[in-house]
């Protein structure tokens, strides 16, 4: 099993660019969940899918944020215009449905996002 | 906001000795979680205990819940250098949707040799 995937791993742009982030979550999980980190406030969910649809998206910080899932196998975080406080490592997680899941959740390896 | 307090931030300890790090929060919820992180990695789920569970073992790690004190431990038995990471709890609640999980400050274990 690969896991989750995401790209890119590493994002260094200017502030008032476009960011898109991606996530593959593992097949067969029909929750995905958006993750911020930064040491200042920590492990933050942005948003969450259940079977592709948004169901959470009260953790998303302003307009500037913006999420999709246009299918099960494939979702996107995209920021524009980034700022420089948006600079954080940005998770996604996959999950098999709730509350029958004894494993939890599933993290990818992170994007590591930093706004100059 | 975060839901769960853990404590200590950090905790240094020798391969070979126990360490054990608390978790409090603050609503009710359907189950509780510890997850590990190593440096520059992303999480990786240990363990659930569920609202109506006490106490829960997996290999070297022992859980405890106290939803009256609605506080829950992680007991790592038999520390190893490997055993250096980020350690936090997450608190599930049930939502229309599905769980929804809301991550604790964490500890920062260090296990020298």
């Amino acid at each position: 099993d690969a896991g989750v995937i995401q790209s890119p791993r590493h994002e260094v742009t200017e502030m008032g660019q476009e960011v898109t982030l991606r996530c593959k979550p593992i097949s067969g999980h029909n929750s995905l969940f958006w993750y911020r980190q930064t040491m200042m406030r920590g492990l933050e969910l942005l948003i969450y899918f259940n079977n592709n649809v948004p169901i959470d998206d009260s953790g998303m910080p302003e307009d500037r944020f913006s999420a999709k899932m246009p299918n099960a196998s494939f979702s996107t975080l995209k920021i524009q215009p980034s700022e420089p406080r948006d600079s954080a490592v940005y998770f996604c997680a996959s999950s098999l449905p709730g509350p029958i899941s004894d494993r939890g959740q599933f993290f990818g390896p992170g994007t590591r996002l930093t706004v100059l | 906001s975060q839901q769960g307090e853990e404590d200590p931030q950090a905790l240094s300890i020798q391969e070979g000795e126990n360490a054990t790090m608390n978790c409090s929060y603050k609503t009710s919820i359907n189950n509780l979680q510890w997850y590990r992180q190593n440096s520059g990695r992303g999480l990786v789920h240990l363990i659930l205990i569920r609202s109506n569970e006490r106490e829960k073992h997996s290999g070297r790690l022992r859980v405890t819940l106290d939803t009256s004190k609605k506080s829950s431990s992680l007991l790592i038995t038999a520390s190893r250098a490997a055993d250096t990471a980020s350690y936090f709890c997450a608190t599930s609640i049930l939502t229309g949707g599905g769980n929804k999980l809301t991550f604790g400050t964490g500890t920062q274990l260090k296990v020298e040799l």
